[in-house]
């Protein structure tokens, strides 16, 4: 069974770190690229971040190129997010998503159950 | 910037069809899939590649993507499909975009 946990929200000043991890069980991680898509309370969901296979290119969002760097560790099948700098704005449940690796275009087949960040003073 | 627009809700009466719609410039050009999301739950993939569906999900989900429009088609609609539904595409400059999201309601 596909299973992805995402793990390391919580509270934290503006301006201030975090980093969320994604624990990937099920499936052959190392093959798969990774997302990471957040929703702010009450709002849609919002692409963040994509990484690929082998972890050696990655793609961000306007909104947190700069300050989020994604990232993942084949041999401990985990994926990360490291965000920086973050704002009130970044306030949002974080998903990692698989994406779908028989299809043409992007779509993401597996989800986790989302972690919460809020940035708050 | 790249702009998916769905309507903020559709409303339709149980076993009737819901349409949902997804529009943006020259949007038949991509590959576009959609998500149903119930609330405090994670999103699911329901249709991919304009008209696939992943395993488990019921005949009754299909899709179409044609000129600037994308469309998400429930036939025979249940209760259990009340939900808020995404679109999604990926865009060279933009990559990934999610649609604005339609709540679907079942009257």
């Amino acid at each position: 069974e596909v299973q992805l946990v995402e793990s390391g929200g919580g509270i934290v000043q503006p301006g201030g770190s975090l980093r969320l991890s994604c624990a990937a069980s099920g499936f052959t991680f190392s093959s798969y690229w990774m997302h990471w898509v957040r929703q702010a309370p009450g709002k849609g969901l919002v692409w963040v971040s994509r990484i690929n296979s082998d972890g050696s290119s990655t793609t961000y969002a306007d909104s947190v190129k700069g300050r989020f760097t994604n990232s993942r560790d084949n041999a401990k099948n985990t994926l990360y997010l490291q965000m920086n700098s973050l704002r009130v704005e970044d306030t949002a449940i974080y998903y990692c998503a698989r994406e779908n690796i028989a299809a043409r275009g992007v779509s993401l087949d597996y989800w986790g159950q989302g972690i919460l960040v809020t940035v708050s003073s | 910037s790249y702009d998916l627009t769905q309507p903020p809700s559709v409303s339709v009466s149980p076993g009737q069809t819901a349409s949902v719609t997804c529009s943006g410039d020259k949007l038949g050009d991509k590959y576009a899939c959609w998500y149903q999301q119930k609330p405090g739950q994670s999103p699911v993939l329901v249709i991919y590649e304009d008209s696939k569906r992943p395993s488990g999900i019921p005949e009754r989900f299909s899709g179409s993507n044609s000129g600037n429009t994308a469309t998400l088609t429930i036939s025979g609609t249940q209760a259990m499909d009340e939900a808020d539904y995404y679109c999604q595409a990926w865009h060279s400059s933009t990559a990934g975009v999610f649609g604005t999201g339609t709540k679907v309601t079942v009257l």
